[in-house]
């Protein structure tokens, strides 16, 4: 049963618009929450995070909202630009460091 | 980037074959994941190290060992492939266990595939 969902295999966008990555997970124990982005025939690359006690972290164009409640996070990419297009990973922490991945979304940002 | 390469960043092999996947890193972190990404379940940990010589079972570990004999290589080891280990491994790398700075980085990967 998986734990961390991304329910929106693959989103496409307009170049200079919104985009915006849903995270689903399950497990209470999770402490921390980051977005991986990966491009094809490369390994994921760290992109932002956020602790399970905050409800927003910002990094440029890159925010992260959670809601604990829900079991929800999101990440927001204003504006998006087509070098943006790749696939994005929501991942979950628990003891040990240890990270639980969703099944990705794949952004395409067209010019 | 964080310096870490793995070998070979291809392999082909046949079922039953031992294969053996190095990971290296420059940047003497003390932790070290081995990772399996299969479409649609992301990615899932293998096993990982907290240190030479220490390591644990992650999420799917069966038909996988490690080990770590010095700091900078990891290497994840298939002792009889099948074809259900045709995937791509990536390595990661974290300088903590603590959320936030344990923050893992990962290796550019390597595409499996076992006939």
């Amino acid at each position: 049963d998986q734990q961390v969902k991304q329910n929106s295999p693959s989103l496409s966008v307009q170049e200079g618009r919104i985009s915006i990555l849903n995270c689903d997970y399950t497990n209470s124990m999770f402490d921390y929450f980051l977005w991986y982005k990966k491009y094809p025939a490369e390994g994921p690359t760290f992109l932002i995070s956020i602790s399970s006690i905050k409800d927003k972290n910002e990094d440029g164009r890159f925010t992260v909202f959670l809601n604990k409640s829900a079991k929800h996070l999101s990440l927001h990419i204003v504006p998006s630009q087509p070098g943006d297009s790749a696939v994005y990973f929501c991942a979950a922490r628990t003891a040990g460091n240890k990270l639980t991945f969703g099944g990705g979304t794949r952004v395409l940002v067209k010019p | 980037d964080a310096g870490i390469t793995q070998s070979p960043r291809h392999k082909v092999t046949e079922t039953g074959t031992p294969v053996t996947l190095r990971c290296h890193q420059t940047e003497n972190h003390r932790y070290m994941y081995w990772y399996r990404q299969d479409p649609g379940h992301g990615l899932r940990l293998i096993h990982y190290s907290y240190g030479v010589k220490d390591t644990d079972k992650g999420e799917v570990s069966d038909g996988y060992s490690v080990s770590r004999s010095k700091t900078e290589d990891f290497l994840l080891t298939l002792e009889s492939a099948t074809s259900s280990q045709t995937s791509v491994y990536f390595c990661a790398i974290s300088e903590s266990m603590v959320a936030g700075v344990g923050t893992q980085y990962f290796g550019p990967g390597t595409r499996l595939l076992v006939l």
